[in-house]
């Protein structure tokens, strides 16, 4: 079946400094790719995604590329924040783009970020 | 746009009582809503898939008479666990499907005693 294998956490940075998060898959097919975050108190928000091979997400600084050779997409932010401090999750689905399928997660990284 | 609600966000029941949790999609209407569970320091794990009007879809291993399923409207899924255990403390979280994504409520706490 599916999973979704993530670097363990806690990650510990100082503001400023550069940010790689590792994840890498096993699917069936030709997934599409998610990042998620947490923040504390509050419920997942989508952070970027990539629907196919080669496409990089991008959101609020962060990046992500869909390496099929590699069944990677781990996230990177050039410079990380305070406000950056939360739960990261990497997801994949296998359904079309267009309908809601069922989201396989990693166990989550902790970010935290500090002065 | 796109907030989804769960009530409540924290409980606390006896061994043996049984606890709704409901999941609210606030400004859209949502077809397919998901139930997930999250244990400490894990993983969010599929429960079951909530359709309008019909029966969920439950993940292997999920037993159905113990976590009852009810999205009878576009709007709102019911999640209730019945003759909770102690085991069943965790904390669940919903989604509900909108325009090809999901949106996440905040989670609600289990706690049974």
């Amino acid at each position: 079946g599916d999973s979704v294998t993530q670097m363990e956490g806690p990650v510990t940075l100082s503001e400023e400094a550069f940010l790689t998060i590792n994840c890498t898959y096993t699917a069936t097919g030709y997934p599409s790719l998610f990042w998620y975050v947490q923040y504390p108190g509050e419920g997942l928000q989508l952070l970027l995604k990539a629907t196919k091979a080669d496409d990089k997400g991008s959101n609020k600084g962060f990046e992500a590329t869909y390496r099929k050779e590699t069944t990677s997409f781990h996230l990177e932010k050039g410079s990380v924040q305070v406000s950056d401090s939360a739960v990261y999750f990497c997801a994949l689905s296998e359904g079309n783009t267009g309908t809601a399928s069922k989201l396989t997660f990693g166990t989550g990284t902790r970010l935290q970020v500090m002065l | 746009g796109a907030v989804v609600s769960q009530h409540p966000s924290r409980v606390i029941c006896k061994s043996g009582t049984s606890v709704k949790i409901e999941c609210r999609s606030l400004d859209f209407q949502a077809t397919t809503m998901f139930w997930y569970r999250q244990f400490p320091k894990q993983s969010l794990m599929l429960m079951a898939t909530s359709n309008e009007g019909s029966k969920a879809t439950y993940e292997q291993g999920v037993e159905k008479d113990k976590f009852l399923i009810n999205h009878a409207s576009l709007t709102l899924s019911t999640l209730t666990v019945t003759s909770a255990h102690p085991e069943d403390s965790s904390f669940y979280i919903c989604s509900a499907s909108w325009v090809g994504e999901q949106y996440f409520g905040p989670g609600t706490r289990l706690t049974v005693t």
